[in-house]
This record gives C-alpha cells, structure tokens and sequence, in this order.
C-alpha cells in the first residue's frame, strides 16, 4: 500500500539549533516527494520538490531535503532554526502527473523555544 | 505571487443541511483538486478535476459530494446532506498540468458540522 510515514508528531527545537524532520514512505513507482509547510490559518506552502537527478534539494527558507531510495526517505533539514519557522510540516509522495493524488504523512509539528 | 483562495474559512452548518465550499484556483492553472483533513488525522485526497470532468477520485468521494466549474474562476465542493463525520478542514489546490504535479494549495475552509 501507498504511504506516508511521518514518525515525529511533536519536536521542539531551540532557535539556532538545527532541525531534522524524518519521512519514509512506500510506493510502487517512482516517487515525486513533497515537503510543505502551514502555518497557523494559512494553507499548505511548498517547501521543495524532488522527482530526479541530485539527491539533495534546496528548497525555500534555507530548508533543503535528502532523498535515500535505499531507506525509502525524504527527510527535511535546516541548519539553524529562527522562531518563525514554527509551523507544522507534511511530507507527501505522488506520481510525477498532473490531476493525481498527493498523499500525505500525518504531518510534524514544529515548535521553536527561545 | 498569485494563489489559491478559499471561501468561507470557516462554515458552520446542521446535519443534513447542503454546504457548497468555493476555491479560486490559480488562473492560468487546469487541474483542480480537493483534499480534506479531519482534526488530528492526515490530508487525504478527495478528487481532481480537469476539462470539466472528474480525472480521480478516492473512495471517500461518494454520492453525497460532487464537484463543478460554474464560471471561468471557481471551483466548488458541494456535499448534498452533511454529516458529522464530514467536519473537517477542506483544502483546494490547482496544478498548471505542465507534465508535473506540483499542487498549490488554497488557506482551507473549516467546517463544522453540529
């Protein structure tokens, strides 16, 4: 079965600190792996993409993310958090084609202590 | 930057009763989408539509939903006889079709069914 599995519902993080979000999935094609971001009362932003070439992707807001096809997972990464980045955070896989359906992980929420 | 916008953000309504949700997808896009998210459980797909006709659905888009493009700008969720199960979060997002499936999604509407 298709799925996303996002391990970590809750993480607090010292602002500064680096972060590490962790997302395994399983799927029978090639994945086209999402991470996006919502904050409180917005809808969900697109942090990066990745569908081929370079494992590592740059996204917007300093994240960038590691595709691992040997572990199945797409975890997300920045280096120093800032408070602003509080928000919860969905992983989701699809294939690579227009009109077909995300699915997502249950998501992370991200809490930023000063 | 253009964007998906949803009405109302929150819609309280009666078991039963007919509620129409409303997106404005991104203009230039032509696949459309909805997904939902009951409090505390993950995003899930309900159906994409493009050219005026369904493209997929899921197994929770029964009878009791249906979706249009009434004009040239909208794109509604319309669910026939409400029930409790059916509080939610409903998102809309809308894809340019270029061969990708990358989905911009819409701030969500909330609704309460009582």
């Amino acid at each position: 079965a298709q799925s996303v599995t996002q391990p970590d519902i809750h993480i607090t993080v010292s602002e500064g600190a680096s972060l590490e979000l962790r997302c395994n999935y399983s799927y029978g094609a090639t994945p086209y792996l999402f991470w996006y971001v919502q904050s409180p009362g917005q809808g969900l932003q697109l942090l990066l993409k990745y569908f081929s070439g370079d494992t590592l992707v740059q996204g917007i807001k300093g994240f960038e993310a590691e595709f691992k096809r040997s572990q199945s997972s797409f975890n997300l990464r920045k280096p120093s958090v800032h408070w602003s980045d509080a928000a919860e955070y969905f992983c989701a896989v699809g294939p690579n084609q227009a009109g077909t359906a995300l699915i997502f992980g249950k998501g992370t929420t991200l809490s930023v202590s000063s | 930057e253009p964007e998906v916008t949803q009405t109302p953000s929150h819609q309280v309504t009666q078991m039963g009763q007919e509620v129409i949700l409303r997106c404005v997808p991104i203009s230039n896009h032509l696949y459309f989408y909805w997904y939902r998210q009951i409090l505390g459980q993950k995003v899930e797909f309900l159906v994409s539509f493009y050219n005026n006709e369904i493209s997929e659905k899921s197994e929770i888009f029964d009878d009791q939903f249906s979706v249009e493009r009434p004009d040239g700008s909208n794109f509604t969720l319309k669910i026939r006889s409400t029930k409790l199960e059916d509080s939610a979060m409903y998102f809309c997002a809308s894809s340019d079709g270029l061969g990708l499936n990358e989905q911009f999604f819409g701030p969500g509407t909330r609704l309460t069914v009582l």
